[in-house]
């Protein structure tokens, strides 16, 4: 099982919006909504910020949106912020009943 | 509060094993599947393996099949992982994580380091 595809980094100012995308196969992010999207500073343990595509757990502000069309997810941030600054990661579930990470985007805030 | 904590890493030379633990609290173990994410340093997120809440059903990813073992003991709200002819390659923090009913992660472990280095 291959890696998704994600582009290793991405940058924006502040107030600006960016995308993350994060793209697979038929047998991965295109065969189920289950694709989520994790936020890591460095040091720390990942956090949640977006589930089964669109959803958005309690306390993940709503600048954070994800959709998926096809074999792509993506992830947008909107008005950035310098807190936002981070190691970005999709996972989707697999036909394989096993998951699969993308590679990582750095995002920097300008 | 949904409590995952790692332990079990160290300083191993290459060939030799290792079995990491995750110790649960704050939920019932026992409804849940298990799994575990590894991160080598300055890399990205690789999910291993999972174990169903009762071990009926463990998959491990097609690339780590062979030298990592899952396991759980939910009289004990633990979940292990067994790592066989350790590498360099095998060096990283490794997570133990929580898969909800929705198919996501939202808890994990502070992370278990592991060295191999002769």
């Amino acid at each position: 099982q291959s890696a998704l595809a994600q582009p290793a980094s991405v940058s924006g100012s502040p107030g600006q919006s960016i995308t993350i995308s994060c793209t697979g196969t038929n047998s991965d992010v295109g065969n189920y909504d289950y694709v989520s999207w994790f936020q890591q500073h460095p040091g720390k343990a990942p956090k949640l910020i977006i589930y089964a595509v669109t959803t958005r757990p309690s306390g993940v502000p709503d600048r954070f949106s994800g959709s998926k069309s096809g074999n792509t997810a993506t992830l947008t941030i909107s008005g950035l912020q310098a807190e936002d600054e981070a190691d970005y990661y999709c996972i989707a579930y697999t036909r394989k009943i096993t998951w699969v990470f993308g590679g990582g985007t750095k995002l920097t805030v300008l | 509060e949904v409590r995952l904590a790692d332990s079990g890493g160290g300083l191993v030379k290459p060939g030799g094993s290792l079995r990491l633990s995750c110790a649960a609290s704050g939920f019932d173990f026992n409804g849940y599947t298990m799994s575990w994410v590894r991160q080598a340093p300055g890399k990205g997120l690789e999910w291993i393996s999972s174990i169903s809440s009762s071990s009926t059903h463990i998959y491990y990813a097609d690339s780590l099949k062979g030298r990592f073992t899952i396991s759980r003991d939910n009289a004990k709200n633990s979940v292990f992982l067994q790592i066989d002819s350790l590498t360099a390659e095998d060096t990283a923090l490794y997570y133990c994580t929580r898969e909800e009913w929705e198919l996501t992660f939202l808890h994990w472990g502070q992370g278990t380091l592991v060295t191999v280095s002769s």
